[in-house]
């Protein structure tokens, strides 16, 4: 079935840099990719849904990038800010199944 | 937007009790999961469950587990009797249609 690795597995930036987080994925056949984040003690918050017919997408201090290609999907904070110190987690759903594979996640600690 | 609660936050037993885990899932939605989370581990898909019945699980989903929803009340899962391995945190998430999942922000449940 289908594997989904992400990394790093930490991350630590100074408030204002750039932060990227990537996952790469096994099935061909997947279609569907989410970005999720999750503060401490609270529900997975969906950042964003991406479809694979489209490598960039762009959200509020964010990028999403696809290459299916290379079956890689990234995260790309642009200007991280301390509320963005989270764990974000992608998740990849394969044609013909109803559920989602979840890389393992990363925690971002943006320091002031 | 829209939100999934789970109920209890936290649940301790002692090995070889039942537990039932509760879910109140988004009002029109359709498909419910759920997903199970060891400390530092990665999310990994449990069931889903569909007009009644379940639709596909993982082989995590042991003979002990059971999941129903009764008269469209609390989508519920059901260890009985539970063991050691089965302390985690667990996520329930519902979709209106087999697509973008929304999340619960789980139920850490200790066996002791």
């Amino acid at each position: 079935g289908e594997q989904v690795e992400q990394r790093p597995p930490h991350l630590s930036v100074r408030e204002g840099d750039s932060a990227v987080i990537t996952c790469t994925y096994t099935d061909p056949n997947s279609y569907y990719f989410f970005w999720y984040k999750q503060e401490p003690g609270a529900s997975l918050q969906l950042l964003m849904k991406v479809f694979s017919s489209t490598e960039i997408n762009e959200g509020q201090g964010f990028t999403v990038l696809l290459n299916k290609k290379d079956k890689r999907l990234s995260l790309n904070l642009t200007a991280a800010h301390p509320g963005d110190s989270a764990a974000y987690f992608c998740a990849v759903r394969t044609g013909g199944n109803n559920k989602l594979t979840f890389g393992q996640g990363t925690v971002l600690s943006v320091i002031p | 937007g829209p939100k999934v609660l789970q109920i209890p936050s936290h649940q301790i037993i002692d090995m070889g009790q039942m537990v039932t885990l509760n879910c109140d899932p988004v009002s029109n939605h359709l498909y419910f999961y759920w997903y199970k989370q060891i400390l530092g581990q990665q999310m990994e898909f449990l069931v889903n469950f569909y007009n009644g019945k379940v639709m596909e699980k993982s082989k995590l989903f042991k003979d002990q587990f059971s999941v129903e929803r009764p008269d469209g009340s609390y989508f519920t899962l059901k260890i009985q009797p539970t063991a050691l391995e089965d302390s985690a945190v667990y996520f329930c998430a519902s979709s209106l249609a087999a697509e973008t999942l929304y999340f619960g922000s789980g139920t850490r449940l200790t066996v002791l």
